[in-house]
């Protein structure tokens, strides 16, 4: 079973507005993910850091999304201003493994009414 | 880029009888990682099974697939369907060369077991 930590589970924000997640990759693995399900259930890749370090992130995430790893705190993913269309659930994932398995934790449902 | 194609986005089944989810990818790399996860609503998605080895079975309670690299697919079957095994499905694709690489989903295909 998965020990990937998110919080909140349930966040609700208005449009502009600053939303805030946090995630608990599980104990030693250095790499954590960031991805966006929507309503249609499809997963987007958002982020993915190695230890405090960006490795990858898509367009979107560069401009209106910020992201940290830093070291002895949880991760973060934050949302400088928040639009209808980022309304979805937001998922962490981990990986300790060079074979690539991540680790999801629960998500963050976040509603931008 | 890298692809995952999931054909089916809804699969009802009556309880019984047989799965088969389909599941082709593109890919440049020839060492590619497949993925199947299920998620059920308000959990994490979990593993179910995986594979880079081509023509070789993988299982897992009591799923199985088998990665043919020849035709891009691994498409995912069980016996003998559940109630239980109602759920979303992804098919994934780890692509890259290093390790660490993003995982490329497909579209999912929620299955409905019914009695």
């Amino acid at each position: 079973n998965s020990k990937v930590i998110q919080t909140p589970r349930y966040l609700v924000k208005g449009q502009g507005q600053k939303a805030k997640m946090r995630c608990i990759p599980e104990k030693g693995h250095p790499v954590v993910f960031w991805y966006q399900q929507n309503k249609n259930n499809e997963f987007k890749f958002l982020i993915n850091f190695q230890n405090q370090e960006v490795l990858q992130q898509i367009d979107m995430t560069e401009k209106r999304f910020s992201a940290e790893c830093p070291s002895n705190s949880p991760c973060s993913l934050e949302i400088q201003s928040s639009e209808a269309g980022d309304s979805a659930l937001y998922l962490c994932a981990s990986s300790g493994d060079i074979y690539a398995e991540q680790f999801f934790g629960p998500g963050t449902r976040l509603t931008v009414l | 880029g890298d692809s995952v194609t999931q054909k089916e986005g809804l699969v009802t089944l009556t309880e019984g009888l047989p799965v088969m989810l389909n599941c082709t990818y593109q890919t440049i790399y020839s060492n590619a990682f497949l993925f199947w996860y299920v998620h059920y609503l308000n959990e994490s998605p979990r593993l179910l099974l995986k594979s880079s080895t081509d023509n070789k079975r993988t299982e897992h309670q009591g799923f199985h697939a088998t990665l043919h690299k020849s035709s891009s697919s691994f498409h995912l079957q069980k016996s003998s369907a559940q109630l239980s095994d109602s759920a979303l499905y992804y098919c994934a694709l780890s692509g890259a060369s290093s390790s660490f690489s993003k995982l490329v989903f497909g579209q999912g295909t929620s299955l409905s077991v019914v009695p």
